[in-house]
């Protein structure tokens, strides 16, 4: 099993709609969890992080944890073209920072 | 915010050349730095965790003595790639955690280096 578990998509969706992404790990132990967006050929950069059970806002993104089923998830809301990029998952181990083999987003225009 | 540079973005070496990779934390000092690894369509692997003034820790099935790693001050990691072959080549990351900022659990990335080997 690996430690954080994506699906690899590619997801489609049309521009205005909203994009859900999701993530598990395997870690009970993880406290700190992490959306990152990376564009093709450049490195990732950070979008959400989220520490607590719950919901967190930040603009369209809205991040949720659920520790009790291990998941993270990541909605977009108004999706946009220049959202079109692959998301990863990431999530702390002691000092340590470990990525899902992230989701291909695409928003058709 | 936090600022990572690495340099080179780009580099083109011949094979059993090596080659030296430097990550800087430019606003803020940086115990431990790490260093991860990207293939085409693949996710980031952490190679290993560069710790200033100690030996760096590597991951499972990385060769220390071929991926060299040096944390000489607390905003400075070097990674050199020894006797590159082109297996190696791949988009090396390095990135930086904030020692005691209040974000002191997210990392920072560097741009990257590309590194092609031929």
């Amino acid at each position: 099993q690996k430690e954080v578990e994506q699906n690899s998509g590619p997801l489609s969706v049309p521009e205005g709609a909203i994009a859900s992404l999701n993530c598990t790990y395997s870690d009970r132990g993880s406290q700190s969890f992490f959306w990152y967006r990376q564009y093709s050929g450049k490195s990732p950069e950070l979008i959400m992080s989220i520490y607590s059970n719950g919901d967190k806002e930040d603009g369209r993104f809205t991040a949720q944890l659920n520790k009790a089923s291990q998941y993270v998830s990541l909605l977009i809301r108004d999706s946009q073209p220049s959202d079109s990029a692959t998301y990863l998952c990431a999530v702390n181990r002691a000092l340590k920072t470990i990525f899902g083999a992230g989701t291909r987003l695409f928003v058709k225009a | 915010g936090a600022v990572v540079s690495q340099h080179p973005s780009r580099v083109i070496c011949k094979s059993g050349t090596s080659v030296k990779i430097e990550c800087r934390s430019l606003d803020f000092q940086a115990t431990t730095m790490f260093w991860y690894r990207q293939f085409p369509k693949k996710s980031l692997m952490l190679m290993a965790t560069s710790n200033e003034g100690s030996k760096a820790t590597y991951e499972q099935g990385v060769e220390k003595d071929k991926f060299l790693i040096n944390h000489a001050s607390l905003t400075l990691s070097t990674l050199t790639v020894t006797s590159a072959h082109p297996e190696d080549s791949s988009f090396y990351i390095c990135s930086a955690r904030e020692t005691g900022g209040s974000g002191a659990n997210v990392l920072t990335f560097g741009a990257g280096s590309r590194l092609t080997v031929l």
